[in-house]
């Protein structure tokens, strides 16, 4: 499988806890993105790496987030302390950036649900 | 505050009509825009992009921007019951390619019947 592949597609957490999401992105690219989407809504701009380098940061991004990419290949999110409103599907794409940061190719995402 | 609106729908057309999908932005910087398809429960696709006034056309489908107006919109034309899916509007409103930011619209339910 040549695609964006994210781990683990479901994830059941109690509020309080912390829950770490994986992401890798296909080979060839260098730019790799983390949205959040939630029903009914278009996704989010979390973050996004450029090789090992997180270049940007959504201000809606709260401290109890980070996100890593070591040695510019897969990358973690992490969400600590997890609240009820942090439920929603976690998508991870990746773009080779000979064509624009633009064209993002998606994995099928992690969906958390906050009990 | 950069925004992408679309109608929500849903949108109900007759197969082999045509589908028309709108799309506005806040922004006039703006200089990318996309349309993603997104079936229920997968990931978003790219499915059309634009950069420049005018129409531009792949296949069944044909994006149009009016950067003076501030819109998007994509036409599909004998549209099947397989194009069922959300449209999702999005765009870049950074200058330059160095910063890749999508702000996503919150998507248009486009229902197809045979």
């Amino acid at each position: 499988d040549t695609g964006v592949s994210q781990d683990p597609r479901h994830k059941i957490t109690k509020r309080g806890q912390n829950v770490t999401f994986r992401c890798d992105p296909i080979s060839e690219h260098n730019r790799l993105y983390w949205y959040r989407q939630t029903l009914g809504q278009g996704p989010e701009f979390l973050t996004y790496f450029q090789n090992e380098a997180q270049l940007e940061k959504s201000r809606l991004l709260s401290d109890r987030f980070s996100a890593e990419r070591p040695k510019g290949s897969f990358s973690t999110l992490e969400i600590q302390r997890t609240e009820q409103g942090d439920s929603a599907m976690y998508l991870c794409a990746s773009s080779p950036h000979r064509d624009g940061p633009e064209k993002l190719f998606f994995g099928s995402g992690t969906q958390l649900s906050v009990l | 505050q950069k925004e992408v609106e679309q109608n929500s729908g849903p949108l109900s057309v007759p197969e082999g009509a045509i589908a028309s999908l709108n799309c506005t932005y806040s922004d006039r910087v703006s200089q990318s825009f996309f349309w993603y398809r997104q079936y229920s429960g997968k990931s978003p696709e790219l499915i059309m992009s634009i950069y420049s006034n005018g129409d531009k056309e792949d296949g069944r489908f044909t994006a149009q921007l009016n950067k003076a107006s501030q819109y998007v919109s994509l036409l599909i034309r004998d549209s099947q019951p397989s194009d069922s899916a959300t449209y999702l509007c999005a765009v870049t409103f950074d200058r330059g390619s160095t910063l890749g930011r999508l702000y996503f619209g919150r998507g248009t339910q486009l229902t197809v019947w045979p």
